[in-house]
């Protein structure tokens, strides 16, 4: 099992819409979760970070973090063509190192 | 304005050669990591360093050096023994490392290596 995994996609959805995107983990002692945004070609831009159970909100995105169920997930509401790109979702492991799913690529249509 | 610079942005290198990244931040941060990426690959950790004068290997150090002689400067080198160097690097800082918390990590724009 991957520490961290994500689905590799590609999610396509319509502009207006809402994208989802899910992460799950598998170490329990993890604390710190992060979202991070990669256009094609460039580095990764951090977007969200989440360190409690529930909600955050950061204008058109939410993170959400459930630590029973060890998942995390990113909604992007009112999806713009200029949200296309990998989201990248990493968390927190042993010895304070990030570790770093494989990422989803979502494609926002017009 | 405070940020993490890399050079070059492109790099193209010969079999058998050494080449060294650059990696320069003025975020007055302890922490610092790099990292390679493949294509439609996530990242993978090569090394890091916590302080000046110390780093530890990451993932995958196997073929590649680093030095942290300044805060602000951790230079990679990948030598003729890193077997398929072909990559994007990148390069990120984080104020400091502490286990399992917080530890916000923010990216140099990269470096893409070829091996001709």
């Amino acid at each position: 099992q991957k520490e961290v995994e994500q689905n590799s996609g590609p999610l396509s959805v319509p502009e207006g819409a809402i994208a989802s995107l899910n992460c799950t983990y598998s170490d329990r002692g993890s604390q710190s979760f992060f979202w991070y945004r990669q256009y094609s070609g460039k580095s990764p831009e951090l977007i969200m970070s989440i360190y409690s159970n529930g909600d955050k909100e950061d204008g058109r995105f939410t993170a959400q973090l459930n630590k029973a169920s060890q998942y995390v997930s990113l909604l992007i509401r009112d999806s713009q063509p200029s949200d296309s790109a990998t989201y990248l979702c990493a968390v927190i492991g042993q010895g304070g190192k990030l570790i770093f799913g494989q990422g989803t690529e979502l494609s926002v249509k017009p | 304005d405070g940020g993490i610079t890399q050079s070059p942005k492109y790099l193209f290198r010969k079999e058998g050669q050494n080449v060294t990244l650059s990696c320069e931040q003025n975020l007055n941060h302890d922490a610092m990591y790099w990292y390679r990426q493949d294509p439609g690959q996530g990242l993978r950790l090569i090394y890091y360093s916590q302080i000046v004068n110390d780093f530890q290997k990451g993932d995958i150090a196997e073929g590649y050096s680093v030095s942290r002689e300044k805060k602000e400067s951790f230079p990679l080198t990948v030598t003729s023994a890193q077997k398929n160097p072909t990559a994007f690097y990148l390069c990120a800082s984080s104020t400091h490392l502490r286990a399992r918390s917080y530890n916000e990590q923010f990216f140099g724009p990269g470096t893409r290596l070829t091996v001709l």
